[in-house]
Parts: C-alpha cells; sequence; structure tokens
C-alpha cells in the first residue's frame, strides 16, 4: 500500500530535549516536506527537500532540522525544543513540487512542557 | 511571497451545491492549483487539481478563470460526511520556494 508513514504518531516531552520525527515513503517519491498545523494558521511548510541531499527552508525553519541522506526518508529533527513548538506536524511527498498531489502522512502530534 | 486567501468557514445543509473560492495572488503561470480535504486527526487528501478552465473528477469540480486570480472548488450535493476543512493550493511564482497553503475553509454540513 501507497503510504507516508510518521513516527511517533504522539509524544509529550520537555523543552532542550533533542527529539526525532521520522518520516517514510514507499513511493519512489521526488518531493518531500514537512508542514506544522496550528489552530487559525493552516498548514505551514518547515522544509522541503527536492531530492535527494536537497533540503530549503521553508516558511517556518527556526527552531529545525531535516536531512534527505535516501530517498524514501526525511527525518525532521527539533535539536532543543521549545515550547513554541509544540504543534501537530505533518509529513508529506510527490512525484514533484507541485504538479502532482501531496500525499500526507497521519500527523504527528508533539508536546513541549 | 505569494498567498492564498478563502473564507474561514461554511455552512451548508445536505443535499446542497456548495461553492469555496480561493484567491490567490502571484501563483506560477504554468502550475496547477490544487485542492486539499482534511478530516480531523488525518492528514490532508487530494481532491482535485486544475490549470485552467473546469475540471471534474467524481466527487468535485474545479473552475479556474482565465487570470488564474482566484479557483472555486465546487462540491455537489454535499452530505454530513464532507464535512471538513478545505485547503487551497498554489505554487509561487518564483522557482523552488515555499509551498504556502491557505489557512483552510471549514465546511459543516448539517441535516
Amino acid at each position: 500500500e501507497a503510504q507516508v508513514t510518521q513516527n511517533p504518531r504522539y509524544l509529550i516531552t520537555v523543552t532542550g530535549k533533542k527529539l526525532t520525527v521520522t518520516c517514510s515513503q514507499n513511493m519512489n517519491h521526488e518531493y518531500m516536506s514537512w508542514y506544522r498545523q496550528d489552530p487559525g494558521l493552516g498548514l505551514r511548510q518547515i522544509y522541503y527537500s527536492m531530492n535527494v541531499e536537497v533540503t530549503d527552508k521553508g516558511d517556518v525553519p527556526e527552531g529545525y532540522k531535516v536531512s534527505r541522506k535516501e530517498k524514501r526518508n526525511f527525518p525532521l529533527i527539533l535539536e532543543s525544543p521549545s515550547p513554541n513548538q509544540t504543534s501537530l506536524y505533518f509529513c508529506a511527498s510527490s512525484l514533484d513540487r507541485v504538479n502532482q498531489p501531496q500525499h500526507f502522512g497521519d500527523g504527528t502530534r508533539l508536546s513541549i512542557l | 511571497l505569494a498567498k492564498t486567501t478563502q473564507p474561514i468557514s461554511m455552512d451548508s445543509y445536505e443535499g446542497q451545491e456548495v461553492n469555496i473560492t480561493c484567491s490567490h495572488n502571484n501563483i506560477a503561470t504554468n502550475d496547477y492549483i490544487t485542492w486539499y480535504q482534511q478530516f480531523p486527526s488525518q492528514g490532508p487528501r487530494f481532491i482535485i487539481q486544475g490549470y485552467k478552465t473546469k475540471v471534474t473528477n467524481e466527487v468535485a469540480s474545479l473552475f479556474i478563470p482565465a487570470d488564474r486570480k482566484s479557483s472555486t472548488l465546487s462540491l455537489p450535493r454535499v452530505s454530513l460526511s464532507d464535512t471538513a476543512v478545505y485547503y487551497c493550493l498554489g505554487a509561487p511564482r518564483t522557482g523552488n520556494t515555499p509551498l504556502v497553503f491557505g489557512k483552510g475553509t471549514r465546511l459543516s454540513v448539517i441535516a
């Protein structure tokens, strides 16, 4: 089954404790991205990757890191999480940046205390 | 930076046609305009995509005027299960830049 898999689905942690949210897709997609979703603000892009070893900042990249060492994986790293990063996060992948539909994961709800 | 604007919310009765319009400035000339649907506790799901004029699939129609400064998602005869948040997405005119979703329109279908 074609899918985007995120882990964990839920995480409660404390300020400053490094965490990684994994994202994996099995559709051989070139384009992958991370979004955060907050009430009243919709989906905002954090980082995106056009292909392996190519990553770029989205609208709200501060406090986040990503890597794209393999085509299928695109982890999101919070080196020193802060409470303002409490949010619902989605990973997505598609064949290209915009002319092919994006496939979204089921989301990761992060709470930073 | 490209920006998309949608109504925050809409209400409709079951069986009615619903039209949601998105305004998008500065989108790329050759790129598609895409709409997504999102249910609570799920990721957004692709509904329909178009470049110009009218596109129709089994769930919706999409109308895009010639100037491409807006697009209208049309849902025929909505049911309670169409209650969701709907997002439009247009690609910014300058290449390899962040994608900008609208803030979404919360559609509530009433019996």
